[in-house]
Parts: structure tokens; sequence; C-alpha cells
């Protein structure tokens, strides 16, 4: 039973435009979301995070947004650039989880020129 | 050292021989994860440690499967007689304490198992 869920495992977008990353869980009890970005033979790195009381959180081009009432969260890079190009990973924890991340399968962003 | 170090980059094991992963994390890093990414998967928990205390190990698949962490810092993936369903990226993290969840916890680059 997946608990974290990235729908999409692919995404293809223009230098530029926006790209839009969505994820849906389904455990009530998490209350921190983070998204990770992968390069091919690296390890994931952090990118942005929100906790469950903010439904919006901002840094530089990328923002991500919380829909508690849908259990949905999703990730916004404007513009988007051919650096971007990776894996991205949505992760959730709860607060008596021990720090563990429970993470969604990926997406993969490509950018292009 | 500046990031969290995995040894070795690829490993090749024969069906049930033992291999042994290791981590090196970040220098003053009081939490250590081991998580397992299956191909075209996300990761996926396996354990915890904060110092030297395993605090959680329920995502180990079998108990052949064994992490330590004896004296707080370096620690060791152990696998005990591989299987083909074992191979996977197999990924360290570690974190300041208190911080995990603000800034998430940082990754090494992984050990590639591969059993043949």
């Amino acid at each position: 039973d997946q608990q974290v869920k990235q729908n999409s495992p692919s995404l293809s977008v223009q230098e530029g435009r926006i790209s839009i990353l969505n994820c849906d869980y389904t455990n009530s009890m998490f209350d921190y979301f983070l998204w990770y970005k992968k390069y091919p033979a690296e390890g994931p790195t952090f990118l942005i995070s929100i906790s469950s009381i903010k439904d919006k959180n901002e840094d530089g081009r990328f923002t991500v947004f919380l829909n508690k009432s849908a259990k949905h969260l999703s990730l916004h890079i404007v513009p988007s650039q051919p650096g971007d190009s990776a894996v991205y990973f949505c992760a959730a924890s709860g607060s008596n989880a021990g720090n563990m991340l429970t993470f969604g399968g990926g997406t993969r962003l490509m950018v292009k020129p | 050292g500046a990031g969290v170090s995995q040894s070795p980059r690829y490993k090749v094991a024969k069906r049930g021989q033992d291999v042994a992963l290791r981590c090196d994390p970040i220098s003053g890093h009081v939490s250590l994860f081991w998580y397992q990414q299956a191909l075209g998967q996300g990761p996926e928990f396996l354990t915890y440690f904060q110092n030297e205390a395993q605090l959680d190990k329920s995502g180990l698949p079998s108990d052949r499967f064994f992490a330590e962490r004896p004296e707080g810092s370096v620690s060791t993936l152990k696998i005990q007689r591989t299987q083909q369903e074992d191979s996977a990226v197999y990924l360290c993290a570690s974190s300041d304490y208190g911080t995990t969840l603000n800034y998430g916890y940082t990754f090494g680059s992984g050990t590639r198992l591969t059993v043949v």
C-alpha cells in the first residue's frame, strides 16, 4: 500500500515555462512534506519542504503548495531551466515517525532548451 | 568530510555471498538512516540510528539484513546470503538531530548492489 504516490512517471516542459509536479498521500498522520531532486548516479538532494500548518512555501524559483483536505501537494518550478532536468521525489513524515521519510516513486522532469 | 560518503560505489555479489556496505556520515551528525532504492522506484526506509542506538529497524526486509553503528559515527549495513531481489541502490543519509524535517537530510551517492 503506497502511502505517497506520484502518478506521473515523467514530464516534459519547454525552457522558461512552468513545471508542475504532483504528489498525493493517504496517511493523515503525515505533517511534514519534502521534495528531493536526484541526478543520475548521485544521491537525492533536498530541495524544499513544507509543514502541514502552512499551505505554501516559496524558495526562489521553487514553490510547494499543500492541500490538506485533498491530501495533495505540488511543486512548481518557474521558470524551468535545462539544469532542472532530474528525477523529483516527494516525501512525507509524521511527527511520531522518528523523522523517517516515506517517498513517492518519483517523476522524471525533462526541460527542453 | 564535507558530505556523506558511501563505499563501495558498486558491488557485484554472487547469490549466497555476504556483503558489507559502509557509510561515513557528515561529522557530528547524530541521526543516520539507511534506505533501499529499487530500479524505477523511490527510496524505501530500512533503519534509523540516533548516535549508536538503532531506534527503528522496522524496514529491514528480512533477518539477513543487519546494520550497526557501534561508535555513533560510521555505519555498516550487512546483507547475508544475498538474493537476486536484494539488487538495488543502498542509500545512507545523515542529519543534525532537530533539523531533519526543516532542511531534509543529506544523502550519500549510494552503493549499487547487483546480485548475480
